[in-house]
């Protein structure tokens, strides 16, 4: 079985600070591991992805995310936040199924 | 290239009433999926359909709720009869290939919001 996890269903942080949105994961067999973004009344949109190879993956709009096995987590990060970043994030992991983390909305203050 | 289509954007309805919903995934793509994201949760897969044939349909409420994609090309998601708690947004998506196994995007249509009164 698969499953995954997000810390916090809502992150907060100022113009200009650092990102990061945490994910977990559970998953008997090596993971595909997604994260998306879906803007207000937007469809959703893929940030990055890590398959297998370089575990320190990047993504649009200088968001990255890095896969560690040890600790079975697939963060976000991104160095400094912009007011359009806000939105809501999902992680997913892929396995035979599609499955969604719960998502964390990122507020941005001015 | 076009993305993924689908129609209405907005349906409200009273429950016991029956709704569909349409989608046009991007030209060429396999695979297509329908999801259920309720307010404050993450999209959960209802069914996923690979050209015209069900792949996965586990999660799909088939008591009420049934879809197709006769030609491999564009699908219906039908529910009957609504109840209050399929309000959500229904998403379609698409993909070249299988999800499982593999690591093929999923690209998502803007998605219909169902009020169930």
């Amino acid at each position: 079985a698969q499953s995954v996890t997000q810390l916090g269903s809502h992150v907060s942080v100022s113009e200009g600070a650092l990102v990061l949105l945490r994910c977990n994961y559970s998953s008997s067999v090596p993971p595909y591991l997604f994260w998306y973004v879906q803007y207000p009344n937007q469809g959703l949109q893929l940030l990055l992805k890590y398959t297998t190879g370089a575990t320190l993956v990047k993504g649009i709009n200088g968001f990255e995310a890095e896969f560690k096995k040890s600790e079975t987590s697939f963060h976000l990060t991104k160095p400094s936040a912009h007011m359009s970043d806000a939105a809501e994030y999902f992680c997913v992991i892929l396995g035979f199924k599609t499955i969604f983390g719960a998502g964390t909305r990122l507020f941005v203050k001015a | 290239e076009a993305g993924v289509a689908q129609s209405p954007r907005y349906k409200i309805i009273e429950k016991r009433q029956s709704v569909a919903f349409w989608c046009n995934p991007i030209s060429g793509h396999a695979t297509l999926y329908w999801y259920q994201q309720i307010l404050g949760q993450g999209p959960k897969l209802l069914i996923q359909f690979q050209n015209n044939g069900v792949v996965d349909d586990s999660q799909l409420p088939k008591d009420r709720f049934s879809a197709e994609r006769l030609k491999g090309v564009d699908s219906t998601l039908k529910i009957q009869p609504a109840k209050l708690e399929d309000s959500a947004v229904y998403l379609c998506a698409s993909s070249l290939a299988p999800s499982g196994g593999s690591h093929n995007e999923q690209f998502f249509g803007p998605g219909t919001r169902l009020t169930v009164l």
